[in-house]
């Protein structure tokens, strides 16, 4: 299996565009997070799906963020517009049940 | 929410000491995993724990799911250059069913000197 794979791996903006980053997660697995990164703040729940549907999105900061998961296979995390203080590292991660929770390897955004 | 406080913060060791890092909640979790992470990659699972008291190794890595539910530690034995990196426990609380969100710690830094 290929794991949880994110891209792009680096995103470099300015402020104000609008960024989309994508996630397939593992064959199988039911659950889908998405997690941010931060020196600051370490890792932080966004939003996270069960059978494609949103069961917590009390994490995503502001209305800019928003999250879709349109099948098994696939979801995207959009952020519009973007701002400076959105810069982080963004980590998807699967799993089935609770259980073989994968990560990516991350989208490293840099929002100028 | 909960938290989890996670010690150290950072360690310097020489290669071949062991390790050990601990994690505390202020509440109780139904699973508490292990994390290593490695410049610019994602977090690797290393231990997954289901059960309270739950011993389990993985090669020179032990950890351990406290009887209260609130704590868990990791040891490492004989360290080696690579298992430099940041290590990250996470707890799975129980939300009901479905409700699977981990919330982590905030990392051990651990640099070993040859």
């Amino acid at each position: 299996d290929a794991g949880v794979i994110q891209s792009p791996r680096h995103e470099v903006t300015e402020m104000g565009q609008e960024v989309t980053l994508r996630c397939k997660p593992i064959s199988g697995h039911n659950s889908l997070f998405w997690y941010r990164q931060t020196m600051m703040r370490g890792l932080e729940l966004l939003i996270y799906f069960n059978n494609n549907v949103p069961i917590d999105d009390s994490g995503m900061p502001e209305d800019r963020f928003s999250a879709k998961m349109p099948n098994a296979s696939f979801s995207t995390l959009k952020i519009q517009p973007s701002e400076p203080r959105d810069s982080a590292v963004y980590f998807c991660a699967s799993s089935f049940g609770g259980r073989g929770y994968t990560f990516g390897s991350g989208t490293r955004l840099t929002v100028v | 929410g909960q938290q989890l406080n996670q010690s150290p913060q950072s360690m310097f060791i020489q290669e071949g000491e062991d390790v050990s890092m601990n994690c505390t909640s202020s509440s109780i979790f139904n699973t508490w995993l292990w994390y290593k992470q490695d410049p610019g990659e994602g977090p690797v699972l290393l231990i997954a724990l289901y059960k309270a008291g739950e011993l389990t190794s993985n090669g020179r890595l032990t950890a351990q799911f406290g009887i209260t539910r609130k704590d868990s530690f990791l040891n490492i034995s004989a360290s080696i250059p690579s298992d430099v990196g940041i290590y990250f426990c996470a707890g799975q609380p129980y939300s009901g069913a479905g409700s699977y969100q981990l919330t982590f710690g905030k990392g051990t830094k651990l640099s070993v000197i040859p």
